[in-house]
């Protein structure tokens, strides 16, 4: 089984519509992480959370809100979808000392 | 802040020639930097990374050195496979002195590799 799992891994969805990303590990890790990538831009950070009572802003958190339910949980919601949030998304998770980040296999997200 | 910046893509090579993707970076502090490679269809994976200046970082024939003097970290390959067709990126992380981790990770904007038989 995979150590991070994220689901779904494809949703279409109208404008206006709240979602929920969610990712699971099994890693056993402390730190979790959302990014989302776009053609040409790499990754960028949404949020991330180092333990379950600390959550922090990453470099583009407007338009997104997090939950940190458990150690092995952590949930993205887009509130309100619009098309500019078409995107792959990405769960990771480190252990904080290590640097290594371990990524889940994405959720491709169309908002029409 | 911190950035990356990567080679302009997409890079075209035929089995056996020689790779070079150009990585160069701004960062304060104590950066490790890294390189993950993502297949089709797939998530990122850590190809190498390197926590100090003048580190080499390697793995399946890849390799990067850690060049604090010129801030950069070129991965390079002797001979490519047609396995190899990815996207690579590269990646920093924010440290504080003694390596201690910050946690975050700023990427550049990814190469894609495409390898002809």
């Amino acid at each position: 089984d995979a150590d991070v799992t994220q689901t779904p891994r494809n949703r279409i969805t109208k404008t206006g519509k709240r979602i929920m990303l969610e990712c699971s590990q099994t890693k056993g890790h402390d730190r979790m992480y959302w990014y989302r990538q776009d053609p040409g831009l790499g990754l960028q950070l949404i949020y991330y959370s180092f333990d379950v009572k600390d959550i922090n802003k990453g470099e583009i958190s407007d338009g997104y809100s997090v939950s940190r339910q458990a150690q092995a949980k952590f949930s993205l919601s887009l509130e309100s979808a619009i098309p500019n949030q078409t995107a792959l998304y990405f769960c990771a998770t480190s252990e904080g000392y290590l640097n290594k980040q371990f990524f889940g296999p994405g959720t491709r997200l169309t908002v029409l | 802040g911190n950035s990356v910046t990567q080679m302009e893509g997409p890079v075209t090579l035929s089995e056996e020639a020689f790779l070079t993707i150009n990585c160069t970076y701004t960062a304060t502090g104590y950066p490790s930097l890294f390189w993950y490679v993502q297949y089709p269809g797939e998530g990122l994976q850590l190809l190498l990374k390197a926590t100090k200046a003048d580190d080499k970082g390697s793995n399946k024939g890849f390799e990067a050195t850690y060049r604090k003097e010129t801030t950069s970290f070129h991965l390079e390959k002797g001979s490519v496979q047609v396995s190899d067709s990815a996207v690579y990126f590269c990646a920093l992380s924010d440290n504080g002195p003694g390596g201690t981790s910050y946690g975050k990770l700023t990427f550049g904007q990814g190469t894609i590799l495409t390898v002809h038989p």
